[in-house]
This record gives structure tokens, C-alpha cells and sequence, in this order.
């Protein structure tokens, strides 16, 4: 059962921050995040663990809510680069090995 | 050192071909993933591998084969395409089950 992301589109100005969530139905392992720039493949960003602490990587942060099997992605100051489609990618068992479960996106523009 | 390579990067069937495509990474990783991308609907899994000789159906696994006979290569056949197979098809392999690598897809259009 695919995770569900919000909001499906948002469109800032450069220098603005943004917020995306991603909420399961089901007891969450571990969120991934990805980003996609069009036409390419998905990058990793990071990864966030059951029981673990928000990470964080530049400008971009990720918080894990066990309780609401919930993440949230976070950018700030965005910059023109950080336009993309951003998935979280659900592991619902220990380990992941057999795969992660995408939600179906949030596309981000950032306009100058 | 090329990371993980799909082949072919474009194709075009007709409905009822077959074709395999073929996933190959030089990162010796163990664990192996074929995805598909569709518009609106992010990226589903097709089928996966833990180790070399293992597959598994993953979400979407009809209409498609896979094997893997060597651990370095991942390859996933359409036996008789249909145009619902239309997509964009990705590949990924990861050593620990954390970060997934991806390969540049593989876009397939079925007539």
C-alpha cells in the first residue's frame, strides 16, 4: 500500500522554504527520500530509521514521527537546484530488503 | 567504475514481442530491483533479487520474468509486451538495504 505524499505540487520563489509529508497506513520500518530531476533517475537524499533522529543534509533536514507513521521533508532557503519531484520510499518490515514502496511524488518548482 | 548501466536506454514493440532488458552493476551489491514509472503513479517494484540465483515478485510482478545468474546482472524479460507495459523502467541495487543506486532507465513504448 503506497505511502501518501502532500502536497502533489508546490511552487515557491528561491529563498523560501517548503515543507513535504509523507504518511503510512501502516507501521513504518524506515522512510528513504529521494529526488528526480526530469528525464533522469532518483538520487538518494537520506534515510530515516525507527527510533532514530532527524538527519539532515545542508539545507535539507527530515524528521520521523513513529506515532503518526509519518516523515517530513524539509528545505530550506531553497535554491533553484531543488527543483525536482521528491519521493519517500517506505520500508515496512526490519532490514528492506525486499524493496521500498514509493509514494507517488511531490513535484517542487522554484522560480528566481 | 560505471556504477549501475541499464541496456537498452529506448525501445519500441509491438504488441506481443519480447524482450529482455538488462540491468548490470560493478558495485558488487547484493541486493537488485526492477521498478516501473508511470505518470502520477511514482515508481512501483517489479521484482527484486537478495542474492545471486534468488528472485522475488514484488508489487507488480504480471506480464514479467526476471533472473539473475550472475550477481553482477539483472535482467528482466516481457514475454509478450502489451501496451499497458508502456513505462519507464528503472533498475537499482543496494549492498545493506539503505541507499538505493539507480540506473538511467529504460524507456519502453509498446504499440
Amino acid at each position: 500500500q503506497q505511502p501518501v505524499q502532500s502536497p502533489q505540487a508546490v511552487i515557491l520563489r528561491e529563498g523560501e522554504d517548503a515543507v513535504i509529508n509523507c504518511s503510512s497506513s501502516k507501521a513504518l520500518y524506515s522512510v528513504h527520500w529521494y529526488r528526480q530531476k526530469h528525464g533522469e533517475a532518483p538520487v538518494f537524499l537520506m534515510i530515516l530509521l525507527k527510533g532514530g533522529e532527524q538527519k539532515g543534509h545542508e539545507k535539507i533536514s527530515a524528521s520521523f514521527n513513529e506515532k503518526k507513521q509519518q516523515s517530513s521533508l524539509y528545505l530550506t532557503a531553497s535554491q533553484l537546484s531543488y527543483s525536482g519531484t521528491y519521493f519517500c520510499g517506505t520500508v515496512y518490515s526490519g532490514g528492506g530488503a525486499d524493496g521500498l514502496t514509493f509514494g507517488k511524488g511531490t513535484h517542487l518548482i522554484i522560480q528566481p | 567504475n560505471a556504477g549501475v548501466t541499464q541496456t537498452p536506454k529506448f525501445r519500441v514493440l509491438k504488441t506481443g514481442q519480447s524482450m529482455t532488458l538488462l540491468c548490470a552493476q560493478d558495485m558488487n551489491h547484493e541486493y537488485m530491483y526492477w521498478y516501473r514509472q508511470d505518470p502520477g503513479m511514482g515508481l512501483r517494484l517489479i521484482h527484486y533479487s537478495v542474492g545471486e540465483g534468488t528472485t522475488a515478485k514484488g508489487e507488480v510482478p504480471d506480464g514479467y520474468n526476471v533472473s539473475r545468474l550472475k550477481k553482477q546482472n539483472f535482467l528482466l524479460g516481457l514475454e509478450s509486451a502489451a501496451p499497458s507495459q508502456t513505462s519507464v523502467y528503472f533498475c537499482a541495487t543496494t549492498q545493506s538495504s539503505y541507499e538505493q543506486y539507480f540506473g538511467p532507465g529504460t524507456r519502453l513504448t509498446v504499440t
